[in-house]
């Protein structure tokens, strides 16, 4: 049981626009950033938002982070055959002293 | 351009130590605007922080896992390690390490850059 929760499956047609929530509380999302990395079968995780919706360098701003409250939410628009992957969502978590990430979401362009 | 690469034995033991190393090219360790960090995902499942360690030493871990992790840095190697001890099969994962960059306390310092990750299986 993962301490940031995500839907375990996400699926869009391309071009459509998909959200990929992530749910926390006081001690992490409420009170420090969220970060989210995606991660294709076999690769390493790769960082896709920090700072709750700050995009690195070479990330296309079809990507985008929010936060609000206790919950965040990835939204990707222009769904691309090649955005199939998975998605975590971090945070620190100031209770727990501890890194916490989300369960993961397979994300489907059908 | 910054590389990370896990080494170390792809088999452990159960009730022994699993030994990786993380070696860093395209940078310096010892460079105080970053920290280090181990992360690791079990096979079909999701990402578990192990621990991450700072300058001067200091080191943060996973509650679950603290009582058997060890990080620590070489400065002369550019290489920083992670030790796990009494492993068992729930050990077995892929095991990456990480650097943490772009904060400015050693709250706000993020996983920016990932070793390609090394999978350690624990088995008799």
């Amino acid at each position: 049981q993962s301490v940031l929760t995500q839907p375990p499956s996400a699926s869009g047609t391309p071009g459509q626009r998909v959200t990929i929530s992530c749910s926390g509380s006081s001690s992490n999302i409420g009170s420090n950033y969220v970060y989210w990395y995606q991660q294709f079968p076999g690769t390493a995780p790769k960082l896709l938002i920090y700072r709750n919706d700050q995009r690195p360098s070479g990330v296309p701003d079809r990507f985008s982070g929010s936060k609000s409250g206790t919950s965040a939410s990835l939204a990707i628009s222009g769904l691309r055959s090649e955005d199939e992957a998975d998605f975590y969502c971090a945070a620190w978590d100031d209770s727990l002293s501890s890194w916490v990430f989300g369960g993961g979401t397979k994300l489907a362009v059908l | 351009q910054l590389q990370l690469q896990e080494s170390g034995p792809g088999l452990a033991k159960p009730s022994e130590t699993l030994s990786l190393t993380c070696t860093v090219s395209g940078g310096s360790i010892s460079r105080t605007s970053y920290y280090w960090g181990w992360i690791r995902q079990p096979p079909g499942k999701g990402l578990e922080w192990i621990g991450n360690i700072y300058d001067s030493g200091t080191t943060f871990y996973n509650p679950s896992l603290k009582s058997r992790v060890t990080i620590s840095v070489d400065t002369s190697k550019n290489q920083f390690s992670l030790k796990l001890s009494s492993v068992t099969a729930a050990d077995t994962a892929v095991y990456y390490c990480a650097r943490l960059g772009g904060g400015w306390d050693i709250f706000t310092y993020y996983f920016d850059h990932w070793g390609q990750g090394t999978l350690v299986s624990v088995s008799s």
